[in-house]
């Protein structure tokens, strides 16, 4: 089983609503990434769990809010989102060490109204 | 900062055309280097996966190749069908500080025409 599983498959919110993103796998990789995609544009990482310790990257705004309950689950929290936050919001996870496959869920897309 | 670059932007072909897509970097400190395809408002579908101390890796109809030392890597496909239709984006993954960093190229649309 090489599946990484995203909930819900479609969101839309309006910008004073909080919502949360769901991600589960159960291959036990110890990390697990949130990426964000625009339109015809690369994915780009927001935030990494790697043996529960999380790593930031430094531009994303504090209205996303990433958790780990557990090895196995990320949740994206996300409260007072803008417009220009709708976009395809994919799940990864890994091993956690260097040298192996990354493997991306189907992603949910977001629309902020 | 690395920098990861794919040509062509666009192609498209005629079915059963044998093809090849290029990617390069700017940095050869990897680690490995993955090739994903995109289907439109799809995840990302993992292809191949080529550590850093191989040259080549295969699967099915596709092969890719890695020259570290070049900075490139191409995805060869053959015998092109038009349910290989999709985006293709090269990743290059490199440790920063306990987690895989990954680096995607600007990505190739590929449409294979029957």
């Amino acid at each position: 089983d090489t599946e990484v599983t995203q909930t819900p498959k479609h969101l839309v919110m309006g910008m004073t609503n909080k919502k949360s993103l769901k991600c589960e796998q159960h291959m036990g990789h110890r990390a697990m990434y949130w990426y964000k995609q625009k339109a015809k544009k690369p994915p780009e990482l927001m935030f990494v769990y790697s043996y529960e310790k999380l790593s930031i990257n430094e531009s994303v705004p504090s209205r996303f809010s990433p958790e780990c309950p557990n090895s196995s689950l990320l949740n994206l929290h996300l409260h007072a989102l803008q417009p220009e936050d709708s976009a395809l919001y994919l799940c990864a996870s890994s091993r956690g060490d260097s040298g192996n496959t990354i493997y991306f869920g189907e992603g949910s897309w977001l629309t902020v109204v | 900062k690395q920098e990861v670059t794919q040509i062509p932007a666009a192609l498209s072909v005629p079915e059963g055309e044998n093809l090849v897509l290029n990617c390069s970097f700017t940095d050869s400190a990897i680690y490995n280097l993955q090739w994903f395809r995109q289907d439109p408002g799809k995840g990302l579908t993992s292809l191949l996966l080529i550590q850093s101390s191989q040259r080549e890796q295969t699967s099915g109809r596709l092969n890719a190749s890695l020259d570290k030392s070049s900075g490139r890597s191409t995805l060869y496909i053959a015998a092109s069908q038009p349910g290989d239709s999709a985006t293709y984006l090269c990743a290059v993954l490199t440790n920063s500080g306990g987690y895989q960093k990954v680096t995607f190229g600007t990505g190739t649309k590929l449409q294979v025409i029957p």
